[in-house]
């Protein structure tokens, strides 16, 4: 198994761009999750997904968007990026919705200019 | 889901116990503590997982006294690559909703 995957790893955007961070996991995990990580600082969560389907706002949710069509794949987009959105970006799953063994793909570090 | 708090950081030496407090003082009923260890450059990864008494596995210790308002990672004999930031969560099991908060961590730091 691959695990959790990210793409890209490294990306810089011009202020009101838009683009897509790619989140993948093939160990049939029900539930998925987005987090940013600012310096010096713990995690946030910006958006989750109990279920394909389903999704709903965690705590950061402005300026992103998510979809999940699939179990597989979570991906979250930026609308219009902005330099508060400067991060390093976590995708991440676990079997069922309430387990708290959560699995961590490698971020994906993103510079907004 | 409850607050935690944890000391901002922590220095040990090669080969000794380390051992880190979490505080959780409104923790729920069906609140489960976990904690997590991260490297610089990597996500967040589960270390060890308890919900009273003492837990044990090949990486971890995690004891937790009868009113379960903190609890305590031990890391035995650490080493080198035990330098890390190491987040204590409570959150419900098995419940409706798996989101975890994360705090700022405790940035433990391991000299030779």
């Amino acid at each position: 198994n691959a695990g959790v995957t990210q793409t890209p790893k490294f990306q810089v955007l011009k202020t009101g761009q838009s683009m897509t961070l790619q989140c993948a996991q093939d160990m049939n995990h029900e539930y998925m999750s987005w987090y940013r990580q600012d310096p010096g600082m713990g995690l946030r969560l910006i958006h989750y997904s109990v279920g394909a389907g389903i999704t709903d706002q965690g705590e950061v949710p402005n300026g992103y968007n998510v979809s999940r069509s699939t179990t597989e794949d979570f991906p979250l987009r930026l609308l219009s990026a902005a330099p508060s959105q400067t991060s390093v970006y976590f995708c991440a799953s676990s079997y069922y919705t309430g387990n708290n063994e959560q699995f961590f793909g490698p971020g994906t570090r993103l510079t907004v200019l | 889901l409850a607050k935690t708090t944890q000391p901002i950081s922590m220095d040990s030496y090669e080969g000794q116990e380390v051992n880190i407090t979490c505080s959780h003082n409104n923790i729920a009923t069906n609140d489960y503590i976990t904690w997590y260890q991260q490297f610089p450059s990597q996500g967040p990864r589960f270390i060890i997982q308890g919900y009273k008494t003492k837990v044990t596995n090949e990486v971890a210790s995690l004891f937790i006294p009868a009113d379960r308002k903190s609890s305590t990672l031990s890391l035995p004999r650490v080493s080198l690559s035990d330098t890390a930031v190491y987040y204590c969560l409570v959150g419900g099991y098995g419940g409706s909703q798996g989101n975890l908060i994360f705090g700022k961590g405790t940035k433990l730091s391991v000299k030779p």
